[in-house]
């Protein structure tokens, strides 16, 4: 069936270090994927999205690209903030369904 | 302001007994879902409406029920059969069916089993 998988974490920075987070998927045709950020007690926000393959998503400072060839759309940020500290999730969604990695803990130090 | 609400943020049940969780959209989304988190495991998919008065079943619906009377709402019933209810349950929304939409989240309701 369709999956999602993420690096393990948790993952500690330093603050203005780069950031990637790897995600790649198992899906049979051409889903949507996402990256969701959830900060302590609440739910998910979008974080950014891409619809078809060679698409990059971005929203602040945060990018992905969805690359078919390697069924993967890996996180990265260039400057990581203290701020930027929460969990992460990768998605994709086909049809009815989203399917959510486990996702990753993100801690970033002062 | 639109958005998704879950009630009540926290709560408490006994064991044995059921307890309905509150999901309120006004969105106008037609798809609705309600996932269970567990630490170290992700989001889990209870269950899942598209329209109002169908539901399915997602990969973990046993031990939980859902209506889907109204369009706005989708109650999530925890009932006794859940051996490990203990749990943070969030409920999103979608705009429709297609594959390109991405889902928009309450904040979560916390159970825990006293």
């Amino acid at each position: 069936g369709d999956s999602v998988t993420q690096m393990e974490g948790p993952v500690t920075l330093s603050e203005e270090a780069f950031l990637t987070i790897n995600c790649t998927y198992t899906a049979t045709g051409y889903p949507s994927l996402f990256w969701y950020v959830q900060y302590p007690g609440e739910g998910l926000q979008l974080l950014l999205k891409a619809t078809k393959a060679d698409d990059k998503g971005s929203n602040k400072g945060f990018e992905a690209t969805y690359r078919k060839e390697t069924t993967s759309f890996h996180l990265e940020k260039g400057s990581v903030q203290v701020s930027d500290s929460a969990v992460y999730f990768c998605a994709l969604r086909k049809s009815d369904k989203i399917i959510f990695g486990k996702g990753t803990r993100l801690h970033i130090l002062p | 302001d639109g958005g998704i609400t879950q009630s009540p943020k926290y709560l408490f049940r006994k064991e044995g007994q059921n307890v309905t969780l509150s999901c309120e959209q006004n969105l106008n989304h037609d798809a609705m879902y309600w996932y269970r988190q567990d630490p170290g495991q992700g989001l889990r998919l209870i269950y899942y409406s598209q329209i109002v008065n169908d539901f399915q079943k997602g990969d973990i619906a046993e031990g939980y029920s859902v209506s889907r009377e109204k369009k706005e709402s989708f109650p999530l019933t925890v009932t006794s059969a859940q051996k490990n209810p203990t749990a943070f349950y969030l409920c999103a929304s979608s705009p429709g069916t297609g594959g390109f939409t991405e889902a928009f989240f309450g904040q979560g309701t916390r159970l825990t089993v006293v």
